[in-house]
């Protein structure tokens, strides 16, 4: 089945430092989101793309979709320790269902 | 902004009892919802779509009879874990999409514990 490839695994930065995440897939989305969960919540939907080319911001986060829609990447600016938690990409299909990354952990220590 | 409620948030109950979760889009409508479970230390996993006023659809290897779910209204949808084991302990997350939009929404979670 469809999935994506999303990197690194897990990342542990120095605050202030930024962070760049990214996602890749062998199928073409129309729309790319990515959310961010902390431990015993759901996911929260940070940045919703959809256009290809499209960059988009949302305060200290910036995200691009992919030219060719098959791929996107979220950067963090100067990080703070609350920015820690499991970031998600996915890629959603006509049907309106999700396809998930594995995620990416990120790790901000004081 | 958009808003998905989760209830209960947390349930223990006994092995061999039905459980019932209630996923609740606050302030749009939703036709379509879906249901996940997620492991630890994993990505989320799509068990159903939930669609209003229609039989939901599963995916493989979801047992529909075991996990039922109704999508009472545009703004409810409901799973029911029914004769509930131990191995049915797991977070489940409801999300809905806004209709006539891209953003998809998830609720809080729901951790269910069988005992």
């Amino acid at each position: 089945g469809q999935q994506l490839n999303q990197s690194p695994q897990s990342m542990f930065i120095q605050e202030g430092e930024d962070v760049s995440m990214n996602c890749t897939s062998s199928s073409i989305f129309n729309t790319w989101l990515w959310y961010k969960q902390d431990p015993g919540e759901g996911p929260v939907l940070l940045i919703a793309l959809y256009k290809a080319g499209e960059l988009t911001s949302n305060g200290r986060l910036t995200a691009q979709f992919g030219i060719t829609r098959k791929d996107s990447f979220l950067n963090i600016s100067a990080s703070i320790p609350s920015d820690v938690g499991i970031y998600f990409c996915a890629g959603r299909l006509p049907s309106k269902k999700l396809v998930f990354g594995k995620g990416t952990k990120l790790t901000v220590n004081p | 902004g958009a808003v998905v409620s989760q209830h209960p948030s947390r349930v223990i109950c006994k092995s061999g009892t039905s459980v019932k979760i209630e996923c609740r889009s606050l302030d749009f409508q939703a036709t379509t919802m879906f249901w996940y479970r997620q492991f630890p230390k994993q990505s989320l996993m799509l068990m159903a779509t939930s669609n209003e006023g229609s039989k939901a659809t599963y995916e493989q290897g979801v047992e529909k009879d075991k996990f039922l779910i109704n999508h009472a209204s545009l703004t409810l949808s409901t799973l029911t874990v029914t004769s509930a084991h131990p191995e049915d302990s797991s977070f489940y997350i409801c999300s809905a999409p806004r209709d006539n939009s891209y953003e998809q929404y998830f609720g809080p979670g729901t951790r269910l514990t069988v005992t």
